[in-house]
């Protein structure tokens, strides 16, 4: 059964470095979507892509974070500058797109930042 | 702005007994209604949902009913088994522009003992 892989499964980096978390969505998926959850907290959306575009974005999805397809399967999560509090489970998720379809989840990476 | 409220765990059955968690949401329009579980160390996975008023979904003997006049979607099984120990999110979806981004509950931890 086809399914959504992540690396690493735990990046642990020091404060103010960069981080690049790496997804690989189900093949002929067209959205994908990050998710992160603080420890404790609930999901929470970050980013949704499609058609090489990010289609929405929440307020947490600020200026230090992107988002890339560099070359047709992978989908990366890009912390410019990591802060304390970005410490979380980070998921990747994608779906074919029709209206109520099944978001796929990978295993997530927990990034701890120092 | 869209959310899901559900109920508080954690939640600890015994093994056979019935199980309910609450569900209610907020939503502008029509929204897709989820639950997903997530087992230890492992990533989201899509239990069962809903699209419209009325509908119920079902899956490995969990059940839940889209009731638009109570804005509810409560999960039901009428025998838990200590299989089912994991954490479960109520999650909704509403079309923007194309996404479908899941806004998600907190999360209720059950527990099933033997």
């Amino acid at each position: 059964e086809p399914e959504v892989t992540q690396t690493p499964s735990h990046q642990v980096t020091q404060m103010g470095q960069e981080v690049i978390l790496r997804c690989v969505p189900i093949s002929n998926h067209l959205y994908f979507y990050w998710y992160r959850q603080i420890l404790g907290q609930k999901v929470e959306f970050l980013v949704s892509f499609y058609n090489n575009e990010i289609s929405e974005k929440s307020e947490i999805f600020d200026d230090q974070f992107s988002v890339e397809r560099p070359d047709g399967s992978n989908f990366t999560l890009k912390i410019r500058s990591t802060k304390l509090e970005d410490s979380a489970m980070y998921f990747c998720a994608s779906s074919a797109g029709e209206r109520g379809n099944e978001q796929f989840f990978g295993p997530g990476t927990r990034l701890t930042v120092l | 702005g869209d959310s899901v409220t559900q109920m508080e765990g954690p939640v600890t059955l015994s093994e056979e007994a019935f199980l309910t968690i609450n569900c209610t949401y907020t939503a502008t329009g029509y929204p897709s209604l989820f639950w997903y579980v997530q087992y230890p160390g492992e990533g989201l996975q899509l239990l069962l949902k809903a699209t419209k008023a009325d509908d119920k979904g079902s899956n490995k003997g969990f059940e839940a009913t889209y009731r638009k006049e109570t804005t509810s979607f409560h999960l039901e099984k009428g025998s838990v088994q200590v299989s089912d120990s994991a954490v479960y999110f109520c999650a909704l979806s509403g079309r923007r522009g194309g996404s479908e981004k899941l806004v998600f509950g907190k999360g209720t931890k059950l527990t099933v003992n033997p």
